[in-house]
């Protein structure tokens, strides 16, 4: 168990609606990853952040903006949200000792009709 | 760019046999990391075994161990004794040692293991 929860847990929107999902962990890691999980895609890295305000862009960034204002907290939202964005969003962390191995929060599946 | 394959999308073993998963890799680097996640209908990832490249000697965990093939660049997980609990998907990542914690992990596109009784 590394710690981390996701919230929410399901959640239904329309297009157009704006979404924020929250991932939250209780051990001060620095690293923390968001990807999303498709069929046929395995998981695809949307944005990472390495620390208190620095974020960066993964393979799948469009439509997606990230925020860590705090070491426990990082948060996805879909600005508005379409149809494709259809999806389970895994939240991760990395140990700071050993920054290779990723551990996986419970995930959100979102769904936008 | 690296690219992590599974050719295997089903697999299906009796329950207390042992099933091997099959999964390639592709990169220029030598040094890097392998592992194995596995997802149940919970969803959960969790984390089954890690490789790391440099080290030639197997990683086992319990049941589950690979063969690591740095040369033909395979990296295969073997269950022993299977159990129903491990009816999953499976899934098979890489990442590269250069950069730290801001490499990418890349995903394979899975196996769907079924544990039949």
């Amino acid at each position: 168990d590394a710690g981390i929860t996701q919230s929410p847990r399901h959640k239904v929107t329309e297009t157009g609606t704006p979404v924020t999902l929250r991932c939250h962990q209780t051990e001060n890691h620095r690293y923390m990853y968001w990807y999303r999980q498709d069929p046929g895609h395995g998981l695809r890295l949307i944005h990472y952040s390495y620390g208190v305000k620095d974020t960066d862009k993964g393979e799948v960034s469009d439509g997606y903006s990230v925020s860590r204002s705090k070491t426990e907290d990082f948060l996805l939202t879909l600005e508005s949200a379409t149809s494709s964005q259809t999806s389970v969003y895994f939240c991760a962390i990395t140990q700071d000792y050993r920054p290779d191995t990723q551990y996986f929060g419970p995930g959100t599946r979102l769904t936008v009709l | 760019a690296q690219t992590v394959t599974q050719s295997q999308p089903e697999m299906s073993v009796q329950e207390a046999e042992t099933v091997t998963l099959s999964c390639t890799y592709d990169t220029s680097e030598n040094n890097y990391y392998l592992f194995w996640y596995k997802q149940p209908p919970s969803r959960q990832m969790i984390l089954v075994i890690r490789q790391e490249a440099y080290k030639q000697q197997n990683a086992t965990e319990n049941r589950f161990s690979v063969n690591f093939q740095k040369a033909a660049k395979s990296f295969s997980l073997k269950i022993s004794d299977s159990q129903l609990g491990d009816t999953a998907m499976y899934f098979c990542a890489f990442i590269s040692n250069y950069g730290g914690a801001t490499n990418k992990l890349i995903f394979g596109t899975g196996t769907l293991l079924a544990v039949q009784p």
